[in-house]
């Protein structure tokens, strides 16, 4: 069974503070993708990577950066956390050119 | 031109009745179009997908329509059942493996 899992389900963070949210899949896929989800938004893609050192901006990077130094990791990080950036932050993996994706369970950030 | 719209953002049923979940796409060059499912407090999950040369692909009681001269394509969900109720989002795969999703519909299925 492919497993995507994320650091924690529940944070809760002030205003201007660093965050780190971590992401791991066991099963050996060249992508990874960030989403963050939002009532009546849908899925949006912050950012994506398709190998070990790579990333792409997707559609709203502003005010996040990545990091992937193994194949099996990507972290989002939140430079300095605003309260519009209050919301579910969504994992995911796949095989390289393929449609299908695996996320994880989501973390729910709370800025505050 | 990226985008892929989705309605209706809510839809309630009756048991055994038939929910329809439109989306409407612009750019042609997505090559597959996949519905994920997503249950309240777990990650979306893949149900069904299309490539644009396919009118309607089934799998169980879900079925995919597709007309690629309007642009959109749907989901039926024959003899939906409570368990069905979740979030359905159509997506539009753009370079190979990076997906466009639509805004998504809470779909409740009322005993």
């Amino acid at each position: 069974d492919v497993k995507v899992t994320q650091s924690s389900r529940y944070l809760v963070k002030r205003t201007g503070e660093k965050v780190f949210l971590e992401c791991v899949q066991d099963m050996d896929h060249e992508n990874m993708f960030w989403y963050r989800q939002d009532p009546g938004l849908g899925l949006r893609l912050i950012y994506f990577s398709y190998d070990v050192k790579m990333k792409e901006k997707g559609d709203i990077p502003e005010g996040y950066s990545v990091s992937r130094e193994k194949k099996e990791r990507f972290s989002l990080i939140l430079e300095s956390a605003s309260t519009n950036q209050t919301s579910m932050y969504l994992c995911a993996s796949g095989k390289g050119g393929y449609y299908e994706q695996y996320f994880g369970p989501g973390t729910r950030l709370t800025v505050t | 031109q990226q985008q892929v719209k989705q309605s209706p953002q809510s839809l309630i049923v009756q048991k055994g009745g038939i929910p329809i979940i439109n989306c409407a796409y612009e750019n042609t060059a997505f090559d597959y179009f996949p519905w994920y499912q997503q249950f309240p407090g777990k990650g979306p999950a893949l149900l069904i997908a299309i490539r644009p040369d396919v009118s309607e692909k089934k799998e169980g009681r879900f079925t995919i329509s597709f007309n690629k001269s309007a642009k959109q394509f749907s989901l039926h969900i024959m003899d939906s059942q409570p368990g069905d109720s979740a979030t359905y989002f159509c997506a539009a795969d753009n370079q190979g493996g990076k997906l466009i999703f639509g805004q998504g519909t809470e779909l409740s299925v009322k005993p």
